[in-house]
């Protein structure tokens, strides 16, 4: 266990739907990301959080997603009218500034659009 | 844009035998960091071993060595006395020294282990 935890890990919901996973990091890591990973595939950078500011975010993210993280510590993501090609394992991270060299992952939402 | 490339799609090794596994990755960069990444079957994802690439000496941690060529620009993964927990998915990762921290990773190499 390293310490992030995610929830759910698994989701099943049909398409047009609206979900929403949380990331909750090793709490006293100020810098917060997310990936998505598709079957056979490594993981793919989102975004990223340091504090509560949203600093970057990929041309993966369509303006149906959408990331929080209020008051710089647990995180969301959502997404809106969820697509059968939203189905991945959507994974966070989080790491120090100081040492960002390394990120620790949680266990991933496993998400599925019927 | 920085790309990572493992082209072993699935390896087999016998346990107790030595397995090297291939990632080249293409940057503009000459600062940056490299990573092994190890994903078992339904677990979290740990760092297995990093390497700034700065440094010439070869990154070493217990059993997991790596062979790094800056110019050849590619990163292999020793695992010596391969066990049966070593079975997992291994993902070769870069991230630049500064702008974000993201890392980018490869497709991955499945490890199996045969007892």
């Amino acid at each position: 266990d390293t310490g992030v935890s995610q929830d759910p890990r698994h989701k099943i919901t049909k398409r047009g739907q609206n979900v929403t996973f949380r990331c909750d990091p090793i709490s006293e890591h100020n810098r917060l990301y997310w990936y998505r990973q598709t079957l056979g595939q490594g993981p793919e950078f989102l975004t990223y959080f340091q504090n509560e500011a949203q600093l970057e975010k990929s041309r993966l993210l369509s303006d149906r997603f959408s990331a929080e993280r209020p008051k710089g510590s647990f995180s969301t993501l959502e997404i809106q009218r969820t697509e059968q090609g939203d189905s991945a394992m959507y994974l966070c991270a989080s790491s120090l500034v100081k040492a960002s060299y390394e990120q620790y992952f949680g266990p991933g939402t496993r998400l599925t659009v019927t | 844009a920085q790309t990572v490339t493992q082209s072993q799609p699935e390896m087999s090794v016998q346990e107790a035998e030595t397995v090297t596994l291939s990632c080249t990755y293409d940057t503009s960069e000459s600062d940056y960091y490299l990573f092994w990444y190890k994903q078992p079957p339904s677990r979290q994802m740990i760092l297995v071993i990093r390497q700034e690439a700065y440094k010439q000496q070869n990154a070493t941690e217990n059993r997991f060595s790596v062979n790094f060529q800056k110019a050849a620009k590619s990163f292999s993964l020793k695992i010596s006395d391969s066990q049966l927990g070593d079975a997992a998915m291994y993902f070769c990762a870069y991230r630049r020294v500064e702008y974000g921290n993201k890392l980018v990773f490869g497709a991955g190499t499945i490890l199996r282990v045969k007892s």
